[in-house]
C-alpha cells in the first residue's frame, strides 16, 4: 500500500539558517511527489513537484527537493528561512501523472522559526 | 472563479444532524477531489469525482458519507447523522487533467457537538 512518512513532527530553525524537511515514501510503482505548505486557517499550496527527469526539483519561495530512488526519499530544503516560512509542510505521493487520481498525505511537518 | 471556493467556512452542527458542504471548482476544471484533515493530520482522500462521476470513492469512511455533482463542475458532500468523530477539515481540491497540479480550497471547518 502507498504510504508517506514525515518522520519530524515538529522542526524549529533560526531565521537565516538552513531548512531540510524529511519525506519518505512508500510505492510499488514510479511515485509522483509533491511538497505543500499549509497556512493556519489556509488551504494547502503547492511548492514543488516530481514526475521524471532530474531528480533536483525547484519550487516556489526558494524550496527545492531532492528525489532518492534508493532511498526512497524526497526531502524538502531551503538553503536560509524566512519568518514567513513558519507553517506545516505535507509531502504528498500520487500514482498518477497529470493530476489524476488521489493524493496520499504524509501526516506534515510543523515549522517554526525563531527570529 | 479564480481558485477552488469552499462553503460554509465553519459549520457547527449538532451531533445526529445532517450537513452539506459546497466545493465550488476553478471554471473548467474537470477532475474535483475531497479530503478530510483531522486534527494533526495530513488530508486523508475521501472521494473524487472525473465529470459528473465518482471515479474513486474508495476513501469515503461510511454510508453516511455522500457525494454529488450533478454537472460536472459544483460539488456537495453530505453527511447524514453526524457524529462527533466526523469533525474536522474538509477540503475540496480540483484539477484538469495534463495541467501539472490540484488547487485546494481553503476547507470548511466541521464541528460536531
Amino acid at each position: 500500500a502507498q504510504s508517506v512518512t514525515q518522520p519530524d513532527i515538529h522542526i524549529t530553525v533560526s531565521e537565516g539558517a538552513s531548512l531540510e524537511l524529511r519525506c519518505n515514501y512508500s510505492y510499488g510503482a514510479t511515485p509522483y511527489l509533491f511538497w505543500y505548505v499549509q497556512s493556519p486557517g489556509q488551504g494547502l499550496q503547492l511548492l514543488l513537484k516530481y514526475f521524471s527527469g532530474d531528480t533536483l526539483v525547484q519550487g516556489i519561495k526558494g524550496f527545492e527537493a531532492e528525489f532518492k530512488r534508493s532511498q526512497s526519499s524526497f526531502n524538502l530544503r531551503k538553503p536560509s528561512v524566512h519568518w514567513s516560512d513558519a507553517a506545516e509542510y505535507f509531502c504528498a505521493v500520487g500514482a498518477r501523472r497529470g493530476s489524476q487520481g488521489n493524493l496520499i498525505f504524509g501526516k506534515g511537518t510543523k515549522l517554526s522559526v525563531k527570529p | 472563479g479564480a481558485g477552488v471556493s469552499q462553503t460554509p467556512s465553519n459549520k457547527v452542527t449538532e451531533k445526529g444532524k445532517y450537513v452539506e458542504l459546497r466545493c465550488d471548482p476553478i471554471s473548467g476544471h474537470t477532475a474535483l477531489y475531497w479530503y478530510r484533515q483531522s486534527l494533526g493530520q495530513g488530508p486523508e482522500f475521501l472521494i473524487y469525482f472525473q465529470g459528473t462521476g465518482a471515479a474513486d470513492d474508495s476513501g469515503l469512511p461510511n454510508d453516511r458519507f455522500f457525494a454529488v455533482r450533478p454537472e460536472g463542475s459544483v460539488s456537495t458532500l453530505k453527511i447524514q447523522r453526524t457524529e462527533r468523530g466526523d469533525s474536522a477539515v474538509y477540503l475540496c481540491a480540483s484539477s484538469y487533467p495534463g495541467l501539472e497540479g490540484y488547487t485546494f480550497g481553503s476547507g470548511t471547518r466541521l464541528t460536531v457537538v
